[in-house]
């Protein structure tokens, strides 16, 4: 079946240090993305990628960083510089520009104590 | 200041009325998307809609794009207990092209 996952479901770190999200697609889709969701705020974009090996900052890309080696493949790295990391983070991928509807992960919920 | 405005934040509906929730885009919208999310998954899509005018329905669910007013609806037609859930509508529009945007969402109660 083509989708997307996300692991793991739920995360937990204490703070100061740095977790990373993994995020895979197998339905050939060029660009991904990552947001972050909070209660009453709905999705912020926190970077997001149109091919390998590119990537760029979305609305609130501080404190988080990303890679892109692999089409398929497009993990988060939550720092210890990010201020507020506790949140539900979802990725999506899109089979490029233009207008098509995202699919999206089943997200991962962390938690930083 | 958000792009995407989503009303009402919540609603709370008995199980067989109607419903409608708004999303209003400050920007010209290109593309706007109805997503469905149940708390703690990920998003489910619903309809996108592109042309001005344009009305696409999947079972009792209605979205309605207005482009002069930039402006999207979704109705829903008797609700059910499966309906309930976060909405939200995402956009491409002329500042975010290839980067959805997304309004707060809207919160549906379905009530016996």
């Amino acid at each position: 079946d083509g989708g997307i996952t996300q692991s793991p479901k739920y995360l937990f770190r204490k703070e100061g240090q740095n977790v990373t999200l993994s995020c895979e697609q197998n339905l050939n889709h060029d660009a991904m993305y990552w947001y972050r969701q909070d209660p009453g705020q709905g999705l912020r974009l926190i970077y997001y990628s149109q091919i390998v090996n590119d990537f760029q900052k979305g609305d609130i890309a501080e404190g988080y960083s990303v890679s892109r080696e692999k089409k398929e493949s497009f993990p988060l790295t939550v720092t210890s510089a990010q201020k507020n990391p506790t949140a539900f983070y979802l990725c999506a991928s899109r089979p490029g520009l233009g207008s098509y509807e995202q699919y999206f992960g089943p997200g991962t919920r962390l938690t930083v104590t | 200041s958000q792009e995407l405005e989503q009303s009402p934040q919540s609603l709370i509906v008995q199980e067989g009325k109607n419903l409608t929730i708004n999303c209003t885009s400050s920007k010209t919208l290109y593309g706007l998307y109805w997503y469905k999310q149940k708390y703690g998954e990920g998003l489910i899509f619903l309809m996108m809609l592109q042309k001005g005018g344009e009305e696409k329905s999947h079972e009792k669910i209605t979205a309605k794009l207005d482009e002069k007013k930039q402006q999207s609806s979704l109705h829903i037609t008797a609700s059910q207990p499966s309906h309930a859930g976060i909405y939200l509508c995402g956009a491409d529009t002329a500042d975010s092209w290839g980067k959805l945007q997304f309004g707060a969402g809207t919160q549906v109660v379905v009530t016996p």
